[in-house]
């Protein structure tokens, strides 16, 4: 069965550091998202993109944060220059096209834990 | 705003007794509602989902209904085995472009 995936599983970086963690999502999608959640808290949302732009963002995704879909596989989160405060787990997930069935689907990868230092 | 709290774990349950997760939401219009579960190593994975109101979403012995009047859509399963134990997180969409999600509850059944 297709499946999201995610590497690496754990990143250590030091403060001020750039990180950028790999998502690939399933093959046929089209519609990829980022997650993360802080230790002992919520999965919160961060953005969404779809045909090449973000088409929404929460107010965590600030402009330390970006996106990109380098190829036609790879969907990646950097954060430019990381804080203590970025360490959480890290979830990228991807969506099909949105039908009535499909409505509201989101798969989600196995998470990049984040450590910073 | 859109919103989920979920009952605090971790749990511990022995093998066939009863599960209770809680959860409850706040939201603006009619959201979908979801559990997801997370294995050891895992991802989340769909358990089960309701999109509207008296919706009873079940999968693999698991049951919870989306009831509006209380804003709860509380997570049951009748006898739980081992391979349960997983941490498992309610959320709420409605959009179908975000979800928002509660902390997640740690369950771990023993044998």
């Amino acid at each position: 069965e297709p499946e999201v995936t995610q590497t690496p599983s754990h990143q250590v970086t030091q403060m001020g550091q750039e990180v950028i963690l790999r998502c690939v999502p399933i093959s046929n999608h089209l519609y990829f998202y980022w997650y993360r959640q802080i230790l002992g808290q919520k999965v919160e949302f961060l953005v969404s993109f779809y045909n090449n732009e973000i088409s929404e963002k929460s107010e965590i995704f600030d402009d330390q944060f970006s996106v990109e879909r380098p190829d036609g596989s790879n969907f990646t989160l950097k954060i430019r220059s990381t804080k203590l405060e970025d360490s959480a787990m890290y979830f990228c997930a991807s969506s099909p096209y949105l039908t009535e069935s499909t409505y509201n689907e989101q798969f989600f990868g196995p998470g990049t834990r984040l450590t910073v230092l | 705003g859109n919103s989920v709290t979920q009952m605090e774990g971790p749990v511990t349950l022995s093998e066939e007794a009863f599960l209770t997760i809680n959860c409850t939401y706040t939201a603006t219009g009619y959201p979908s509602l979801f559990w997801y579960v997370q294995y050891p190593g895992e991802g989340l994975q769909l358990l089960l989902k309701a999109t509207k109101a008296d919706d009873k979403g079940s999968n693999k012995g698991f049951e919870a209904t989306y009831r509006k009047e209380t804003t709860s859509f509380h997570l049951e399963k009748g006898s739980v085995q081992v391979s349960d134990s997983a941490v498992y997180f309610c959320a709420l969409s409605d959009s179908g472009n975000q979800f928002y999600f509660g902390t997640g509850t740690s369950l771990t059944v023993i044998p």
